[in-house]
């Protein structure tokens, strides 16, 4: 029930925008997004928690089709400090005792001066 | 607040051998879970702890266990370690709840190798 990550990887010139897409082949309750640079840990960016929510923090926004279980992840203008491999975690509906958070195998960003 | 820590930050092991790795959580934080993270399979569920019980497991053999304290650190331990065990080992910890939809804050991980 791996979520599957689209592109596998871009190369973007700064402050070009990227859009990384995230599908499920199972019905979701939450998808996360996570960045994580070179040698550290992944790091919270925005959890989406219903069908439809679209949620912003600076220039990196994403929304969340439930009717499609898809999720998106848009970074505008984007910033040498992007520069990353980002994941998707999906949750699905409550069940008792198999509640966990699957990852996508990851979109890796390199933003070039 | 501090951050999550885990010890040690690097391990070298023998085919064969145990390993125990440690990870305290953010203070407040009730949720311990553990990841495997490989280059080949990306970020792999291990477990998840929750007042001291297992809530939450993934898919991995029963040489791989966990046991979390009544202070919430998180305690990972590998039987019979095999070649392919070699990983960064990630915990992260989030706030109490039934469901995972917290943001989860990670540690820098354990640098696992066997040999």
């Amino acid at each position: 029930q791996q979520p599957v990550q689209s592109p596998q990887a871009v190369i973007l010139r700064e402050g070009e925008d990227a859009v990384i897409n995230c599908s499920s082949s199972k019905a979701l309750y939450s998808v996360h997004w996570y960045r994580q640079k070179h040698g550290e840990a992944p790091v919270f960016l925005m959890i989406l928690l219903k069908g439809g929510e679209q949620k912003g923090h600076e220039k990196i926004s994403a929304s969340f089709n439930e009717k499609k279980q898809q999720s998106s992840l848009y970074l505008t203008a984007s910033q040498l400090s992007y520069s990353g491999t980002y994941f998707c975690g999906t949750e699905m509906p409550f069940i008792q005792g198999a509640q966990k958070l699957v990852f996508g195998q990851g979109t890796r960003l390199t933003i070039n001066p | 607040k501090a951050g999550v820590t885990q010890t040690p930050r690097y391990l070298i092991k023998t085919r064969g051998q145990q390993v125990t790795l440690s990870c305290s959580p953010i203070s407040g934080h009730r949720s311990v879970s553990w990841y495997q993270q490989t280059p080949g399979q990306g970020l792999q569920f291990l477990f998840e702890y929750f007042s001291e019980t297992q809530r939450n497991k993934g898919n991995f053999p029963g040489r791989f266990s966990g046991r979390q304290f009544s202070n919430s650190r998180s305690e990972m331990n590998v039987s019979t370690l095999e070649l392919g065990d070699s990983a960064l080992y990630l915990c992260a910890s989030s706030l109490d709840g039934l469901a995972l939809s917290y943001e989860q804050y990670f540690g820098p991980g354990t640098r696992l190798t066997v040999t």
